[in-house]
């Protein structure tokens, strides 16, 4: 089974800077995606960013960027010129693409960003 | 508007009274599922479903029933709800399998349960 596993349960950024969370995971399979979802406290979960893992390059959209290292089973979000409403619970999560099954998700990382 | 439907957002009921989440699609998705979230355990998955009629056991199934009648409902049965199902409940569906332009799973609003 696949596991996920994001290390810090808390981070804080100040406004403007940057900061990056971490997830590794665990995996047989060669072929898989690798998401990260924003959690705000509306509870909606809303899909940040994605990586095929047949894909070599890091995956971006605007501020977000992920470093992602399959030899390593490592995913990382990068937050650029962090803002205010960048504050939420962030959650990695993995699917194979062959199951018919969804996500796995990691416990979370609630991001704080001071003004 | 694409989008699934959690009913209802906030439930409060009693020790081992039957009750039901409801879950509907609008996307005409073949895969729906639900998961629970709980404080440092991130979201798991209860059961899924691969199409109408196919469900299968997610990673904490016990406890919980579902059905897939129609390809737009998926709801969640607690037939005799305990206090450690208190959770928020989360319902998802995406289109099947497709290549990378379908990886994308829609989440409902969540449904905030305390049993007592």
């Amino acid at each position: 089974a696949q596991t996920v596993t994001q290390s810090q349960p808390e981070m804080s950024v100040q406004e403007a800077e940057t900061v990056t969370l971490s997830c590794t995971y665990d995996t047989s399979e060669s072929d898989y995606y690798l998401f990260w979802y924003k959690q705000p406290p509306s509870r909606q979960m809303i899909l940040v960013i994605r990586q095929e893992a047949y894909k070599q390059q890091n995956a971006t959209e605007n501020r977000f960027s992920v470093n992602f290292q399959k030899a390593a089973k490592s995913f990382s979000l990068k937050i650029s010129d962090s803002q205010l409403g960048d504050a939420a619970m962030y959650f990695c999560a993995y699917r194979s693409a062959d199951a018919g099954n969804m996500l796995t998700f990691g416990g979370g990382t609630r991001l704080m960003v001071k003004p | 508007e694409a989008q699934v439907t959690q009913n209802p957002r906030y439930l409060i009921t009693v020790t081992g009274k039957k009750l039901t989440v409801t879950c509907s699609q609008n996307m005409n998705h073949e895969y729906m599922s639900w998961y629970r979230q709980d404080p440092g355990l991130g979201l798991r998955q209860i059961y899924y479903s691969m199409n109408v009629e196919v469900t299968d056991k997610g990673d904490v199934p016990e406890g919980y029933k579902v059905s897939r009648k129609e390809k737009r409902n998926f709801p969640l049965i607690l037939e005799s709800p305990s206090p450690n199902q208190t959770s928020l409940y989360f319902c998802a569906s995406r289109p099947s399998v497709g290549g990378p332009k379908n990886t994308e799973a829609f989440f409902g609003q969540g449904t905030r349960l305390t049993v007592v």
